[in-house]
């Protein structure tokens, strides 16, 4: 059982370059979701999904896209990369703990747009 | 006006000392509260959630104050691996979904 996991770890891009952040989970949830975390303003939600075939969108969704074919993944991608986006991004998945639904994180992929 | 406010910090205290963090939220339309941990580099990771009868694990305190929309974090006899980023976190569905995070509040304990 990996939990969430995302690749890949780091990444650089150039301006204008297109990439997919790449998140699975393998405890068969129907939540997940994508955060950006950036110095001194806390975690983002970009996109989320309640399920396969189903997503929406966040607090900061432009210039992403996300989609959702299987429970087990949420690939995030950037259209065309700005520097506005270098950030660390977050993948997770919702589940129930002890009758308590509660967000698992993946360890994150640190983005550098150049 | 940030939805969750917090202090960032630092708080540097020696170990076994008694620390209080505390948070507001904006929208009083809030029904989930939570406080997670942040190591650094590393994701965060569910600390406790927070009850309107308040709640305790272990040396952690959670209170929720609805009416003042203020929520606080104890910790009591503090230990070298309590060092971490600790973020308040709120949402506005009954569950742990679309969370909107605080920007954390920064805690070194010393030996």
């Amino acid at each position: 059982n990996a939990g969430v996991t995302q690749t890949p770890k780091f990444q650089v891009l150039k301006t204008g370059q297109s990439m997919t952040l790449q998140c699975a989970q393998d405890m068969n949830h129907e939540y997940m979701s994508w955060y950006r975390q950036d110095p001194g303003m806390g975690l983002r939600l970009i996109h989320y999904s309640v399920g396969a075939g189903i997503t929406d969108q966040g607090e900061v969704p432009n210039g992403y896209n996300v989609s959702r074919s299987t429970t087990e993944d949420f690939p995030l991608r950037l259209l065309s990369a700005a520097p506005s986006q270098t950030s660390v991004y977050f993948c997770a998945s919702g589940g129930t703990v002890r009758f308590q639904e509660t967000q698992y994180f993946g360890p994150g992929t640190r983005l550098l747009v150049l | 006006r940030k939805e969750v406010e917090q202090d960032p910090g630092p708080f540097n205290v020696p170990e076994g000392a008694t620390v209080a963090f505390n948070c507001t939220y904006s929208n009083s339309a809030s029904q989930s509260f939570f406080w997670y941990r942040q190591d650094c580099r590393k994701e965060p990771k569910l600390l406790m959630s927070v009850y309107s009868s308040g709640n305790e694990d272990g040396r952690f305190t959670a209170q929720l104050n609805r009416a003042s929309q203020y929520i606080s974090l104890l910790i009591r006899d503090s230990k070298l691996s309590d060092s971490a980023t600790y973020l308040c976190v709120v949402s506005l569905s009954g569950s742990a979904r679309q969370l909107t995070f605080g920007s954390g509040t920064q805690l070194t304990v010393l030996p």
